[in-house]
């Protein structure tokens, strides 16, 4: 168990709807990552929150956003969504230090329809 | 730019096989490197890391050494079992940087 939570397993919706998944990172962990994963299985860097503040962001499409909450806890929201979002949506967590490693969650299966 | 560069896959190998997965990196500065593993349903997990030139990193049988003169992070097993089907990815992080790079990942198919 990597501690990071993820909700929800999966979620089915249609097109053009707007859907926010959820991360809990592991305990005393600062840093938040999202990462979107396609059936290619390549992992695509969405962004990135230290702390509540944003600290690096990849190919985020301007229709996703995210934050992350005073708890720590970060949302990714995705709206006006197309069929190409469907894909596997990765939460992961770390410590300060770069040399600490990522622990992920089990992610979020978004199919849109 | 700093980049991974991983061998594409899929690998299929026999069980007891040698496996060898190749990693080259660029990067400017000192990279700390990282070997995660992804099983089917599951998000990647840590398998080893190296954190400077000449370590070794080990775990579940498998290692990886840190070679600067030929920027590489090799992952090998002596003998696989079908459990170790999987995608692995290899990673690098730099001092005073956020971002973590990983390659496009290698799936490895072990038959019985």
């Amino acid at each position: 168990d990597s501690g990071v939570t993820q909700t929800p397993k999966h979620l089915i919706t249609a097109t053009g709807q707007r859907v926010t998944l959820r991360c809990s990172p592991r305990s005393g962990d600062l840093s938040v990552y999202w990462y979107q994963q396609s059936l290619d299985q390549g992992l695509q860097f969405l962004i990135q929150y230290y702390n509540g503040e944003e600290r690096a962001k990849g190919n985020i499409l301007e229709r996703f956003s995210a934050q992350q909450f005073p708890d720590l806890h970060s949302e990714l929201n995705l709206s006006s969504l197309e069929l190409g979002d469907s894909a596997l949506y990765f939460c992961a967590s770390s410590g300060r230090d770069y040399n600490s490693p990522l622990h992920f969650g089990n992610g979020t299966r978004l199919t849109v329809t | 730019g700093n980049s991974v560069t991983q061998m594409e896959g899929p690998v299929t190998l026999s069980e007891e096989a040698f496996l060898t997965i190749n990693c080259t990196y660029t990067a400017t500065g000192y990279p700390s490197l990282f070997w995660y593993v992804q099983y089917p349903g599951e998000g990647l997990q840590l398998l080893l890391k190296a954190t400077k030139a000449d370590d070794k990193g080990s775990n579940k049988g498998f290692e990886a050494t840190y070679r600067k003169e030929t920027t590489s992070f090799h992952l090998e097993k002596g003998s696989v079992q079908v459990s170790d089907s999987a995608v692995y990815f290899c990673a690098l992080t730099l001092p005073r940087d956020d971002k973590i790079i990983f390659g496009k990942g290698t799936r490895l198919h072990i038959l019985p």
